[in-house]
C-alpha cells in the first residue's frame, strides 16, 4: 500500500501568480482534505473533497479551490497569490468522510511568495 | 471557527521522564478527537482516534484519554526517549472541516 504523496516538494512564486499544487492519496481513499500550516500554528483546515466533490470548507477565500480525480489524485489552486499564503500545504486521506476515520497525511508542499 | 488549545507550547524533558500534555476543544457537538504526531521533516502520524468518554488508549509507551463533558484530552509519555521528540497535535472534526491545535512541541534529551 503506497503512502499519500505530494507534489512539488518546494515551490516559489511571486505575488499575483497562480499555483497548483497536487496529492495523490492511498488507493482507495474517497476523501482528501487540504490544509495550510503557516509558521508556529497547527495546521489550517481549508477543504475537504469526497467522491469529487467539496464536502466542507474552511475559513478560505474562493481564490483557493480544489479539484478531486477519480484517480484518487486531487489539486489544490491558489489564484492571484499573497505574501500571506507562503505555507506548507498539506494533504491528507482517508477511507470516508466520517469523523472518526483517519486521515493520513502527505510530506506537504512548501510554498514561498515573494 | 472553533477553539483548540493544547498546552504547553513546547515541552524539554531529560531521557526517562514521564510527560503529559492538555489539548482542550469544545464540549458541544463532539464527534471524535484525534491526535497525531509530527517528526520533523515526516508527515503527521495519526496516533489515536478518541470518540467515547472517559475513553483511555494505548500505543507502547504514549496514551491518551478523554472528558468529553469538560472538553479536553490528555496525552501522557511514559519514560520518554529521544525518539519521542516530535510536536504532537490534536485536531476536532466538526461538521465536515477539521479543527487542529497549535501543537506541543516536545524535544527529549539524551
Amino acid at each position: 500500500e503506497t503512502g499519500v504523496t505530494q507534489s512539488p516538494t518546494h515551490l516559489i512564486k511571486t505575488r499575483g501568480q497562480q499555483v497548483t499544487l497536487r496529492c495523490s492519496s492511498q488507493s482507495g481513499h474517497n476523501t482528501v482534505s487540504w490544509y495550510q500550516q503557516a509558521l508556529g500554528q497547527g495546521p489550517q483546515f481549508i477543504f475537504q473533497y469526497y467522491r469529487e466533490e467539496e464536502n466542507g470548507r474552511g475559513n478560505f477565500p474562493p481564490r483557493f479551490s480544489g479539484l478531486q480525480f477519480p484517480n484518487y489524485s486531487s489539486e489544490l489552486n491558489v489564484n492571484a497569490l499573497e505574501l500571506d499564503d507562503s505555507a506548507l500545504y498539506l494533504c491528507a486521506s482517508s477511507p470516508q468522510r466520517g469523523s472518526t476515520d483517519t486521515q493520513y497525511f502527505g510530506p506537504g508542499t512548501r510554498l514561498t511568495v515573494l | 471557527i472553533l477553539n483548540v488549545e493544547q498546552s504547553p507550547q513546547s515541552l524539554h524533558v531529560q531521557e526517562g521522564d514521564s510527560t503529559n500534555f492538555t489539548c482542550s476543544f469544545p464540549s458541544s457537538n463532539f464527534y471524535a478527537l484525534h491526535w497525531y504526531r509530527w517528526e520533523t521533516a515526516k508527515s503527521p502520524e495519526a496516533l489515536f482516534v478518541m470518540t467515547l468518554n472517559g475513553d483511555e488508549k494505548k500505543k507502547g509507551r504514549i496514551s491518551a484519554t478523554l472528558n468529553t463533558k469538560e472538553g479536553y484530552s490528555y496525552l501522557y509519555i511514559k519514560g520518554s526517549q529521544p525518539e519521542d521528540s516530535a510536536t504532537y497535535l490534536c485536531a476536532f472534526p466538526n461538521f465536515n472541516k477539521f479543527y487542529f491545535g497549535s501543537g506541543t512541541k516536545l524535544n527529549v534529551k539524551p
